[in-house]
C-alpha cells in the first residue's frame, strides 16, 4: 500500500487568488500520477495524468508539475474563481488498473 | 458516449443485512474498480476487474467482494453489513491498461447508509 501524503488538507482562498498544494508519494517503482478535480455531489474528474520527471502540464488556470526523484507533484491554481472549489485528489498508479489516492486538498474559493 | 452509471444511489441498511451495488461501465471499458470513501478518509481501493477476473484486491476482509460478468458490467456485495460500511462507493472504468497512464472514469456513486 503506497503512502500518499496531501498538503493542506484545506484551503479558504478569496476569488483572484493564486494557490497551489502538494503531493507527495514514494519515488521507487513510479509510473504514473493522477490529479483529480472532486465537486461536491458531482464524480471525480481527471485532470492531468503525468509521467515523466520533470513534466508540466496545464488547463486552462490549473497546471501540475512532478518530480519523480523525490516523489511530490504540485498543482497550481492561477486566479481562483469559486467555480474552483473542489477536493482535489492526487493518485499514483499502483499497477493493475489501481490508483492509490491520498486524502485530498479541499479547496473553497470565495467571491 | 454514455458515463459510468450506478445502482442504486442512495440505500439503507440495517446491521448484518447483505447488499449488492451495480456499476456499469462505460462502452468499450473491461476494467472495473471499486472504491471506498468514509468521512476523514480518502478514496480506498477494494478491487479491481478485468474481462471477469479480479486483477487486483486492496486491504478489505473478505465480507466484501465482487464479480464482473461478460458484458462489463460489475457488482460487489457487502454480507454481514456493519455500522462502519456506511460510506460512499465508487466505481470507475477504464480499457484496463497497466501502464498507468490511463484515465480512469468514475461513476456517481452509491451512498450506503447502515441502521
Amino acid at each position: 500500500i503506497l503512502n500518499v501524503e496531501q498538503s493542506p488538507q484545506s484551503l479558504h482562498v478569496q476569488e483572484g487568488d493564486s494557490t497551489n498544494f502538494t503531493c507527495s508519494f514514494p519515488s521507487s517503482n513510479f509510473y504514473a500520477l493522477h490529479w483529480y478535480r472532486w465537486e461536491t455531489a458531482k464524480s471525480p474528474e481527471a485532470l492531468f495524468v503525468m509521467t515523466l520527471n520533470g513534466d508540466e502540464k496545464k488547463k486552462g488556470r490549473i497546471s501540475a508539475t512532478l518530480n519523480t526523484k523525490e516523489g511530490y507533484s504540485y498543482l497550481y491554481i492561477k486566479g481562483s474563481q469559486p467555480e474552483d472549489s473542489a477536493t482535489y485528489l492526487c493518485a499514483p498508479y499502483s499497477g493493475y488498473s489501481t490508483l492509490t489516492f491520498g486524502k485530498g486538498t479541499m479547496l473553497l474559493v470565495s467571491p | 458516449k454514455a458515463g459510468v452509471t450506478q445502482t442504486p444511489r442512495y440505500l439503507i441498511k440495517t446491521r448484518g443485512q447483505q447488499v449488492t451495488l451495480s456499476c456499469s461501465p462505460i462502452s468499450g471499458h473491461r476494467s472495473v474498480s471499486w472504491y471506498q470513501q468514509t468521512p476523514g478518509q480518502g478514496l480506498q481501493f477494494l478491487f479491481e476487474y478485468f474481462s471477469e477476473t479480479q486483477r487486483n484486491k486492496g486491504n478489505f476482509p473478505g465480507r466484501f467482494s465482487g464479480r464482473q460478468f461478460s458484458n462489463s458490467r460489475s457488482e460487489m456485495n457487502v454480507s454481514t453489513l456493519e455500522l462502519g460500511d456506511s460510506a460512499l462507493y465508487l466505481c470507475a472504468s477504464s480499457r484496463g491498461s497497466i501502464d498507468g497512464q490511463e484515465t480512469q472514469y468514475f461513476g456517481p456513486g452509491t451512498r450506503l447508509l447502515v441502521l
